[in-house]
């Protein structure tokens, strides 16, 4: 069965950091890219960023660009994502999510989300 | 950046109607938007990719179609576990983007 199961969530003050985590399990990790998607309380689905199979290519929205950064670690099945100078509207619940295919970069695959409360 | 609007936002609807939402794109997709359902304090789940097909194991009652720049979702005998909010996405080009959902409400 695919698990995706984040942590590294929880209350930073504004300016401050957090790396979330991303196990992956049941799939061969490196065979998908890689994205992270995010939902402020009672808002909508926002994608942030992704990676691509060997770590080599990543993207960003212009929202995180500058601050936040995506990597991976093929070898332990594990996604990462360095969030620096968070601010309030950071906050949200952040998934890992996994494409269908290579072809397909739709989410079909998702973790259960991890909870990121920017305040002081 | 590709725009994704979703109408309605709201859609009040009874068990066994059939139901369409409508998602629209400010460029062409092709056929490269998928659709998710999400239910409060749920992850969302992928129902539909490229615009038609129909992932393994969702009812055979929802259906996708469109290209270009319309899509529609269609569930054509509304069940109680499909009251839920509704997102497209579009995944043609970075960022990708998603509409703003539609919240199907009994």
């Amino acid at each position: 069965e695919v698990q995706l199961v984040e942590s590294g969530g929880g209350l930073v003050q504004p300016g401050g950091s957090l790396r979330l985590s991303c196990a992956g399990s049941g799939f061969t990790f490196s065979d998908y890219w890689m994205h992270w998607v995010r939902q402020a309380p009672g808002k909508g689905l926002e994608w942030v960023s992704s990676i691509n199979l060997e770590g080599s290519a990543t993207r960003y929205a212009d929202s995180v660009k500058g601050r936040f950064t995506i990597s991976r670690d093929n070898a332990n099945n594990t996604l990462y994502f360095q969030m620096n100078s968070l601010t309030a509207e950071d906050t949200a619940v952040y998934y890992c999510a996994r494409v269908r295919s290579t072809f397909h970069e739709c989410f079909e695959k998702w973790g259960q989300g991890t909870l990121v409360t920017v305040s002081s | 950046d590709i725009q994704m609007t979703q109408s309605p936002s709201t859609l009040s609807a009874s068990v066994g109607d059939r139901v369409s939402f409508t998602c629209r794109a400010s460029e062409s997709l092709t056929t490269l938007l998928a659709w998710y359902q999400q239910k409060p304090g749920k992850v969302p789940k992928l129902l539909m990719f490229d615009a038609s097909n129909l992932i393994s194991g969702v009812p055979s009652r929802f259906s996708g179609s469109g290209s270009g720049t319309e899509f529609t979702l269609t569930i054509s005998s509304l069940q109680p576990d499909d009251f839920a909010t509704y997102y497209c996405q579009q995944y043609v080009s970075y960022p990708y983007t998603f509409g703003q959902g539609t919240k199907l409400e009994i």
